[in-house]
């Protein structure tokens, strides 16, 4: 079946660096989507991407759709406390949609 | 909107027992989907209906496994007989069209089998 892989698993680091994680596919997705998943609740969606070589920007949040449509990263800007949690990349093909493992992100104050 | 509503949020059970986990998704979705959240294997697709008709369900781990969509706003996902390794976070979510950033999850029931 379909795998992706996110790196990196987890990531320590100090309020206001910034954050890059991303996910690759051996497999061609329509549709790659990044979700934060807080404690005890269930995943939100941060952003969509549609197009391959896409670029997209949600606040301090940036996304790419990769060329070749088998990857996507996420940038964090200048991260604040609050962004504390586990961010997911989902690759989606119609009503087909598949996770990675997750990153799962500490910053310090 | 209340968002995906699931129930109960805690479920503690005894291996062998009928677990029941419930889903209530947003009013107007007309997709509905089963998700499993492990440590182990991260968030896997067990079903999804479209229309309360089951489409796929393939993701459904063994015949222990039955979910059921009686109406546009209640499904269930029963286990029976439960087994330890069923723990895990048990998430639905729920869409409207098929634009895959439609997706709503739930918070999510964390089953315990003991």
């Amino acid at each position: 079946g379909q795998q992706l892989n996110q790196s990196p698993q987890s990531m320590f680091i100090q309020e206001g660096e910034d954050v890059s994680m991303n996910c690759t596919s051996s497999s061609i997705f329509n549709t790659w989507l990044w979700y934060k998943q807080d404690p005890g609740e269930g995943p939100v969606l941060l952003i969509a991407l549609y197009k391959a070589g896409e670029l997209t920007s949600n606040g301090r949040l940036t996304a790419q759709f990769g060329i070749t449509r088998k990857d996507s990263f996420l940038n964090i800007s200048a991260s604040i406390p609050s962004d504390v949690g586990i961010y997911f990349c989902a690759g989606s093909n119609n009503n087909d949609m598949r996770f990675g493992a997750g990153t799962r992100l500490t910053v310090k104050p | 909107d209340a968002g995906v509503i699931q129930s109960p949020r805690h479920e503690v059970t005894e291996m062998g027992q009928e677990v029941t986990l419930r889903c209530k998704p947003i009013s107007g979705h007309d997709y509905l989907f089963w998700y499993r959240q492990t440590m182990m294997r991260g968030l896997e697709l067990l079903i999804y209906f479209n229309n309360n008709v089951p489409i796929d369900d393939s993701g459904m781990p063994e015949d222990r496994f039955s979910a059921k969509m009686p109406n546009a706003s209640f499904s269930t996902l029963k286990i029976q007989p439960s087994e330890p390794r069923d723990s895990a976070v048990y998430f639905c979510a729920s869409r409207r069209g098929s634009e895959p950033h439609g997706y709503t999850f739930g918070s999510g029931t964390r089953l315990t089998v003991v």
